[in-house]
């Protein structure tokens, strides 16, 4: 159990285009979501939490019209990285957290990440 | 503030026992995670202590004591794949995670 899926697991795309990744739990339902970004050799950086149905909770210093958040259902949520820059190219991963499934409820569950470059 | 502390980088032999130590002071506390994140991969969950002890799965081992705001990871019987980051992780009274910096593990033949 506890299957995070993610997609596309790479993109690589043009400034100013914007890309569309989605997170799924596969065999569980997911209340609450998480979108992180990680530059290489450093460490993982919280953009933004949301739980299903309801907007999206950004860290500091993460623009929300940026990083558009949606998390329509238990087992999907999707990042769209609007009008992408060279400087957004990085690792986004998304983790899930749920409470069926047999999953433990404050468990964090990975997605395999998607690497984004901007070109 | 909230702070998780974690040795940057250690060392350790193939077939040998090491332990990744954690301290943390956060406010709240609502269980401490680890994680395993291998290079240009995503973390993926080890364990998960929220009571005092030791807490055994195979070759890993995680303790937790929460008087002394302290856990340890340990792994045993090293193996060259065992080589990544161990992330350590609390998770606060909001029930947000807050997460160490990592501990880069590299296992030597």
């Amino acid at each position: 159990g506890a299957v995070v899926s993610q997609h596309p697991s790479w993109v690589i795309c043009k400034s100013g285009t914007s890309v569309k990744i989605e997170c799924r739990s596969l065999d569980f339902q997911a209340t609450t979501m998480f979108w992180y970004r990680q530059f290489p050799k450093q460490s993982l950086m919280l953009m933004a939490t949301s739980n299903e149905g309801s907007k999206a909770t950004y860290e500091q210093g993460v623009e929300k019209d940026k990083f558009l958040i949606n998390h329509a259902s238990l087992t999907l949520s999707t990042l769209t990285v609007t009008s992408a820059h060279p400087e957004d190219s990085s690792f986004y991963i998304c983790s899930a957290r749920g409470l069926s499934g047999g999953v433990t409820a404050e468990t964090q569950y990975f997605g395999p990440g998607t690497r984004l470059l901007v070109l | 503030g909230q702070n998780i502390d974690q040795p940057t980088e250690m060392t350790a032999t193939e077939g040998a026992i090491v332990q990744i130590n954690c301290t943390y002071q956060t406010s709240g506390f609502n269980g401490l995670f680890w994680y395993q994140q291998h290079a240009g991969e995503a973390p993926t969950f080890l364990s998960y202590n929220v009571l005092d002890g030791l807490e055994e799965k195979g070759r890993f081992s995680s303790f937790l004591s929460r008087s002394k705001g302290y856990s340890y990871l340990l792994l045993k019987e090293l193996q060259m794949k065992d080589s990544a980051s161990y992330l350590c992780a609390v998770m606060d009274s909001n029930y947000q995670l807050i997460w160490g910096a990592g501990t880069k593990l590299i296992i030597k033949p």
